[in-house]
């Protein structure tokens, strides 16, 4: 079966670091772009991060600097590590895969990330 | 950053009947929008792409038209299934940004 699965929400508290995984089956990542969206609770999805086919990244303005997405093809593995974590970081974050550059037709069932002390 | 300004927040209709969706731009994207269904406790799913091709799965009933500034999706016959959230998406200029989304519920 085509899936992405993400692992690694969790509670954090502000000023802490996670890194999620998004595990890739059924295909090979390799040549596929990929991203994360989030959706805060209640909330519309917001784009995040993504990440070309040979690394080169891209970022939202409310994460650069903090967040560091990235991939391994041989694992069909994308990472997203996010440092220096907010209470507004707080959300669902999907792992998507990247129809043609860039809508996102493969979506993992998201991981909970929860900033607070 | 492009805006995306969907109408009206929430659609209320019953099944078999036509549905409409619109989607504004705060600057043109040409045909570079695309739109999603997401249900309750559901990841998103990719409906239309290029503001007027269909998704692989996506049922002939689902339609979009549009470019520059002016999107609308078109449900032809609702069926219970269809009743969710909708958002549209635009890829023509980063950061990607999506719509505040339209609530599709039962009459």
């Amino acid at each position: 079966e085509v899936q992405l699965v993400e692992s690694g929400g969790g509670l954090i508290q502000p000023g802490g670091s996670l890194r999620l995984s998004c595990a890739a089956s059924g295909f090979r990542i390799s040549g596929k772009y990929m991203g994360w969206v989030r959706q805060a609770p209640g909330k519309g999805l917001e784009w995040v991060s993504a990440i070309y086919s040979d690394g080169a990244a891209a970022y939202a303005d409310s994460v650069k600097g903090r967040f560091t997405i990235s991939r391994d093809n041989s694992n069909g593995t994308v990472w997203l590590q996010m440092n220096s974590l907010r209470g507004e970081d707080t959300a669902v974050y999907y792992c998507a895969k990247v129809l043609l550059p860039w809508y996102f037709d493969l979506w993992g069932r998201g991981t909970l990330v929860t900033v607070s002390s | 950053e492009i805006v995306l300004t969907q109408s009206p927040d929430t659609l209320s209709l019953s099944p078999g009947e036509r549905a409409t969706l619109s989607c504004r731009a705060s600057q043109s994207v040409s045909s570079y929008l695309g739109w999603y269904q997401q249900k309750p406790g559901q990841a998103p799913r990719l409906l239309i792409y290029d503001a007027a091709n269909r998704a692989t799965g996506t049922p002939a009933r689902f339609s979009g038209s549009g470019s520059g500034t002016d999107f609308t999706l078109t449900i032809s016959s609702l069926e219970p299934e269809d009743f969710a959230l909708y958002y549209c998406q635009q890829r023509s200029n980063w950061p990607l940004t999506f719509g505040g989304g339209t609530k599709v519920e039962i009459k």
